[in-house]
């Protein structure tokens, strides 16, 4: 157990639909990262949050966003979904800038 | 962009024999290099990682990588493998720019050990 969760476990839903997903770093980490993992894509960076702030941007669609609250949970929000955005998503957390520390990952699974 | 190549998309052991999965990375500046695993149905754990200094690295269940700098590589190692290695292995590189630390991930190598 890394420390790190992250909610729901699975998600099924429709084309055109809106989800959220959440992530709870480990106590005291600050940074919080996305990751996307699909069969087609492999392992991919999406965004990352350093204490509220976004840090950096990766192959994240116009159509995801996200945010890291005071608290530093933080939640990736995937919108007009597609078939293809059924993957894994990760997020991983790290104490400043250090090793990244991954969660257990939501499965997505649009229909 | 940087990118992670790992050339062995699946290998296949019998139980004890040694290990050897290569990683190489494209570029010339300071990196940060991992090796994560990812069982069956689990999340991504950290095996070892190299920021600086020796450059032979000890991770945790006995395995081991060398970076070669000259060689932009990174390799895992395991003398010897057990059955619950099986798992997909995964190399990644951190480009460090300011606060912006995202991993780059090569493509995974699945392992299969064979009692």
């Amino acid at each position: 157990d890394s420390g790190v969760t992250q909610t729901p476990k699975h998600l099924i839903t429709a084309t055109g639909q809106r989800v959220t997903l959440r992530c709870s770093p480990r106590s005291g980490d600050l940074s919080v990262y996305w990751y996307q993992q699909s069969l087609d894509q492999g392992l991919q960076f999406l965004i990352q949050y350093y204490n509220g702030e976004e840090r950096a941007k990766g192959n994240i669609l116009e159509r995801f966003s996200a945010q890291q609250f005071p608290d530093l949970h933080s939640e990736l929000n995937l919108s007009s979904l597609e078939l293809g955005d059924s993957a894994l998503y990760f997020c991983a957390s790290s104490p400043r800038l250090d090793t990244q520390y991954f969660g257990p990952g939501t499965r997505l699974t649009v229909l | 962009a940087q990118s992670v190549s790992q050339h062995n998309h699946h290998v296949i052991l019998s139980e004890a024999a040694s290990l050897e999965l290569g990683c190489n990375y494209s570029y010339g500046g300071t990196v940060n290099l991992f090796w994560y695993v990812q069982y069956p149905g689990q999340h991504l754990q950290l095996l070892l990682k190299y920021f600086s200094g020796d450059p032979l690295v000890k991770g945790i269940k006995g395995f081991e990588a060398e970076f070669i700098k000259s060689k932009f590589s990174f390799n895992l190692r395991k003398p010897s493998v057990q059955w619950s290695d099986t798992a997909e292995y995964f190399c990644a590189v951190i480009i460090s720019s300011g606060s912006a630390r995202q991993l780059t991930f090569g493509s995974g190598t699945q392992l299969t050990v064979l009692p």
